[in-house]
Order: structure tokens, then sequence, then C-alpha cells
């Protein structure tokens, strides 16, 4: 078993809608949880991070974190075409320093 | 002010030869970080750096695969007698401090070395 796991899509979803992504992970004793956005040939760039169970809203982005189910997901808002990419979920323990990656889900947002 | 940045950009090698991957962490970023991402793969931790030492070595692939840091600022990766599997893009990240113990702390990645061994 992977210790974070995402679908890797395609995610297709139109232009205006809600597009959502989820990961699970594998290590009860995880404590941060990061997304990052991947575009094509790019590095990772942060998109949000969380470490309390429940919602965490930062513009058209909400991540939501139930530890006791192990999952973490992304929610984005009024999905744009600009927001076509790949999704990477990471996770870190408390005391741990290296993030673990899923493979990422791509997403790919219609006109 | 700068972000990370990586050299070369792009590598393309024959099997068998030396490679060596530069990274230049954010300005004050104590903690460095190497990862690699093979095609259509998420991020693989290979080696973290706190200051200049090397506290965990074990996701290095290989005895082939090396890296340091000096001065608390730029790292180099080595890969010597490069595999073909060893062909992916190696990512560099930084970060304030050490990520243990605390989520606030967060990574920055540069933009990556794309190695191709022939």
């Amino acid at each position: 078993q992977k210790e974070v796991e995402q679908n890797s899509g395609p995610l297709s979803v139109p232009e205006g809608a809600i597009a959502s992504l989820n990961c699970t992970y594998s290590d009860r004793g995880s404590q941060s949880f990061f997304w990052y956005r991947q575009y094509s040939g790019k590095s990772p760039e942060l998109i949000m991070f969380i470490y309390s169970n429940g919602d965490k809203e930062d513009g058209r982005f909400t991540a939501q974190l139930n530890k006791a189910s192990q999952y973490v997901s992304l929610l984005i808002r009024d999905s744009q075409p600009s927001d076509s990419a790949t999704y990477l979920c990471a996770v870190k323990g408390d005391s741990s320093y290296k993030l673990i990656f899923g493979s990422g889900t791509r997403l790919l947002v219609r006109p | 002010g700068a972000g990370v940045s990586q050299s070369p950009s792009n590598k393309v090698t024959e099997k068998g030869k030396d490679v060596e991957l530069r990274c230049d962490p954010i300005s004050g970023h104590t903690a460095l970080y190497w990862y690699r991402q093979s095609l259509g793969q998420g991020l693989e931790f290979l080696i973290y750096f706190q200051g200049n030492s090397a506290p965990d070595k074990s996701g290095l692939p290989s005895d082939r695969f090396s890296a340091e840091r000096t001065g608390g600022s730029v790292s180099t990766l080595t890969i010597q007698r490069t595999q073909q599997e060893d062909s992916a893009v190696y990512l560099c990240a930084s970060s304030l401090v050490p990520m243990s113990g605390g989520p606030i702390d967060t990574q920055y990645f540069g933009p990556g070395t794309r190695l191709t061994v022939l």
C-alpha cells in the first residue's frame, strides 16, 4: 500500500464548477498536509497546508482534513482553465522533516 | 527576493558518466531538500540538509548518489556512473527551519534539473 494515495485522473470539470481532489494516507502519525500545484514541465507550487481537522479556506481553495478517516481533500470553487494542472498531496509526520508525496491528480478544466 | 535556483536546467549525459547538479536555496533558509520526480510520478525524497550536515541520507537510491552542502547555502548532488534509470527531474527545495515539530514552515521548490541518461 502506498503511503499517500491519489486518483491519477484526469478529473475533468467545466469552467465555473467545483473541482474536488482527494487524498488518503496510511500513517496515522501524520500531522501536516500540503497541496501543491504542478503545471506541466514546472516545479511544484504550494497551494495550501492544513494541520487541524476541519476546513481551511483561502480564496477559491478549501482544504479539508479528517484525521480519523485519514483523508484530506482540496476543493477548487469557480474552476478556471488556468487551474488545469496536476495537484500533488503531501504529508509530513510530526517529528519528520520530509514530505511524502502522492503521485498526483491531473485536473482539466474545460472552457 | 530570489527563489530557489538550480543548474543546469537540462542535462543530457551518456551512461557511465558522472554528473553534478547544483541547488542555491532561498537566502536564509537553513534546511535544504533534494527530491526526484520520474515521468508521471510523485516526488521521491532523496536527502535533507540542516545547515551543512545531512541527518538523513536514507532516500538516496544507491551509493552512486552523494550530496554535500557548503557554507550552509549551495548544495551539490552528484551521481556517479549514471544509469538510464537515473533519468528524472531532480528538484531541490528549501525551508526556513526544519519542518520537524512545526507545520507552519513550508518547502519552496526550485525549477528542477531534467536529467537524461542515454
